[in-house]
């Protein structure tokens, strides 16, 4: 149980360009998902907390008219990167906390999403 | 702020014992989680820890000590498919359910 999709697994595209990422969580209802970036042999830094019908919360230095979050339903979250330009390029990795998850609160990671900027 | 801090890099042969150790600093604690991420993939969960003492499952157990800010992941009888990095995130009461993340311990293990 508690598993979590990405799509897509890999994207590349052009400078100046969009993107979307969508996270699933398959088996499970989750009223918070998280986004977070990770640089190669970095840590996660987390980007912004997405609240099911309500306007997603970001970390400070995150631009909010650039990452756009979107978390439509129960089991879906989607991050749109606006304007990609090549410093964008990375590892995007979404979690999701389960509605029933108790007193801990665990999140389950997607597999990420590798984004190239050309 | 939040401050977590876990040694960069370590190295350890199959069939030993290893502590990857991690200490932060948090004005509102409220919980240290370990994961483990292999290369180029998402974070399994491996553990939580809210109250003192040590939480075992398995070949991993971990340790926690709030009034010394201070954590530890123990794994023993190591597997070459432990290679991985470990990740020790801590989540602050102000935060709410988000975790804030060290820079992670990358774990080598070798025959």
């Amino acid at each position: 149980g508690a598993v979590v999709s990405q799509h897509p697994s890999r994207v590349i595209c052009k400078s100046g360009t969009s993107v979307k990422i969508e996270c699933r969580s398959l088996d499970f209802q989750a009223t918070t998902m998280f986004w977070y970036r990770q640089f190669p042999k970095k840590s996660l830094m987390l980007m912004a907390t997405s609240n099911e019908g309500s306007k997603a919360t970001y970390e400070q230095g995150v631009e909010k008219d650039k990452f756009l979050i979107n978390h439509a339903s129960l089991t879906l979250s989607t991050l749109t990167v606006t304007s990609a330009h090549p410093e964008d390029s990375s590892f995007y990795i979404c979690s999701a906390i389960p509605v029933l998850a108790g007193m801990t609160d665990t999140q389950y990671f997607g597999p990420g999403t590798r984004l190239t900027v050309l | 702020g939040q401050n977590i801090d876990q040694p960069t890099e370590m190295t350890a042969t199959e069939g030993a014992i290893v502590q990857i150790n991690c200490t932060y600093q948090t004005s509102g604690f409220n919980g240290l989680f370990w994961y483990q991420q292999h290369a180029g993939e998402a974070p399994t969960f491996l553990s939580y820890n809210v109250l003192d003492g040590l939480e075992e499952k398995g070949r991993f157990s971990s340790f926690l000590s709030r009034s010394k800010g201070y954590s530890y992941l123990l794994l023993k009888e190591l597997q070459m498919k432990d290679s991985a990095s470990y990740l020790c995130a801590v989540r602050d009461i102000q935060a709410g359910t988000a975790l804030i993340f060290g820079k992670g311990t990358t774990l080598s293990v070798s025959s």
